[in-house]
């Protein structure tokens, strides 16, 4: 099973700021099945990123992805209230696995 | 518009059984493959099943193989989890969701999600 581990598990930030999401898989994944959600409170997740860095449906481009082999980031430039969510990565290259997730909170 | 639409919350006692349903709006539903992903209270996210579009391939992590059984009925736009000998860390919030693309046999990622069904285990 791949393992995915998030970083940091929270980011404290301030609207504007630029926040940087960390996912690190426990063996080589295709960034073509790495993919990244948003999940606000009480609610189901959204999808963001495709393929690591291709942004889904209606996702706003302040939202960025990159990253190959092992390593991989979600980008948030300038954050916006509604952005502070917890962030999900996941991969379907072997079987399917999420990573824990990172709370972005407000400072 | 897309829709899916999950049974409301349900209680189960430890070693009992239940039945979560999941029903479907919006779109070709047999075209698409379709699993059930849980996620306790606090915690991340786990994917426990997934059902290809015809229903003949099934798909379970080791964690709930032989315990978990995923269906659909076509006809009724509808997904189903058997949930059988309950156990005390079952209890989550099971969310329905759409695999991205039709006509895959297993899941790749999920670009819709069910409000989720909270299941409760307690005696």
């Amino acid at each position: 099973e791949i393992v995915l581990t998030q970083s940091p598990g929270t980011l404290s930030l301030s609207p504007g700021e630029r926040a940087t999401l960390f996912c690190r898989a426990s063996q080589s994944v295709s960034k073509s099945y790495l993919v990244w959600y948003q999940q606000k409170p009480g609610q189901g997740p959204r999808l963001l990123m495709n393929g690591a860095s291709s942004r889904a449906s209606g996702i706003p481009d302040r939202f960025s992805g990159s990253g190959s082999g092992t390593d991989f980031t979600l980008t948030i430039n300038r954050v916006e209230p509604e952005d502070f969510a917890v962030y999900y990565c996941q991969q379907y290259g072997s079987s399917l696995t999420f990573g824990g997730g990172t709370k972005v909170e407000i400072k | 518009e897309v829709k899916l639409l999950e049974s409301g919350g349900v209680l189960g006692q430890p070693g009992g059984s239940l039945r979560l349903s999941c029903e479907a709006s919006g779109f070709t539903f047999r075209s698409y493959a379709m699993s059930w992903v849980r996620q306790a209270p606090g915690k991340g996210l786990e994917w426990v099943s997934t059902i290809s579009g015809s229903g003949s391939n099934t798909y379970y992590p080791d964690s709930v193989k032989g315990r978990f059984t995923i269906s659909r009925d076509n006809s009724k736009n509808t997904l189903y989890l058997q949930v059988n000998r309950l156990r005390a860390e079952d209890a989550a919030v099971y969310y329905c969701a759409k695999d991205k693309k039709p006509f895959g046999s297993y899941a790749t990622a999920f670009d819709h999600w069910g409000q989720g069904s909270l299941v409760t285990v307690s005696s």
